[in-house]
């Protein structure tokens, strides 16, 4: 069974700071990572989507890393901003048929001005 | 390009009532998929529906049962409400079967059982 693990569950940084949020899961047989950002009480926005044969994929001051061989990905945020407090889900998809996103519990980021 | 819609937002209901939630896919997007998200924990998968089709299924009861209409478009029923039934569920659309996109997810139903 796939597990994902993002620690810590919360994290405040002052403004201006370069952050990496961490992602783990249990089962390595993935077929991609998807990094979403989640604002109180709303929906996914998809940030970031990296197929399990790449290693990383960027997005203006976003980039995500992937090591499946580890079980691991991060998200780096550059430079942040108060307007990047959000939680953030990561979710991976298992190789095979009918195979489901698994999430994360999240990390809720607080950046003070 | 429309995003994924869903009605109604926020929505309360007694126990052992029915509820049904509505998604529209975003265009050009075959394959929706239903999450149910408590507080402070991440999504759950439901099922998915392909081309009408329910084609995966997470660790749901049966009361929990689903519609894909030719637009493409999805409803989520929910029968004999529960407490532990109260949730944001989130529906996703992409493309193709489903399981190899990017998916795209709605603002969420929040759904609250007194």
């Amino acid at each position: 069974k796939q597990e994902v693990t993002q620690i810590p569950a919360a994290l405040s940084v002052p403004e201006g700071e370069n952050l990496v949020l961490n992602c783990s899961f249990t089962d390595s047989a993935i077929y991609n990572l998807q990094w979403f950002r989640q604002d109180p009480g709303k929906g996914l926005t998809s940030l970031l989507l990296i197929q399990s044969s790449q290693r990383e994929q960027t997005s203006g001051r976003l980039n995500a890393s992937l090591d499946k061989s580890s079980g691991r990905s991060t998200l780096y945020i550059a430079a942040s901003q108060p307007g990047d407090s959000a939680t953030y889900l990561c979710a991976v998809r298992r190789t095979g048929a009918n195979s489901k996103l698994t999430f994360g519990k999240g990390i809720t980021l607080s950046v003070r001005p | 390009e429309t995003g994924v819609t869903q009605s109604p937002t926020h929505l309360i209901k007694t126990r052992g009532q029915q509820v049904t939630l509505r998604c529209s896919s975003q265009s050009g997007h075959n394959t929706v998929s239903w999450y149910q998200q408590a507080l402070g924990q991440g999504p759950q998968f439901i099922f998915q529906y392909y081309r009408e089709e329910e084609n995966g299924r997470g660790n749901f009861p049966p009361r929990f049962s689903g519609l894909q209409f030719p637009n493409y478009s999805s409803e989520l029923n929910v029968n004999a409400l529960e407490l532990d039934d109260s949730a944001l569920y989130l529906c996703a659309s992409s493309r193709g079967t489903g399981y190899t996109g990017e998916l795209f997810f709605g603002e969420g139903s929040r759904l609250t059982v007194l």
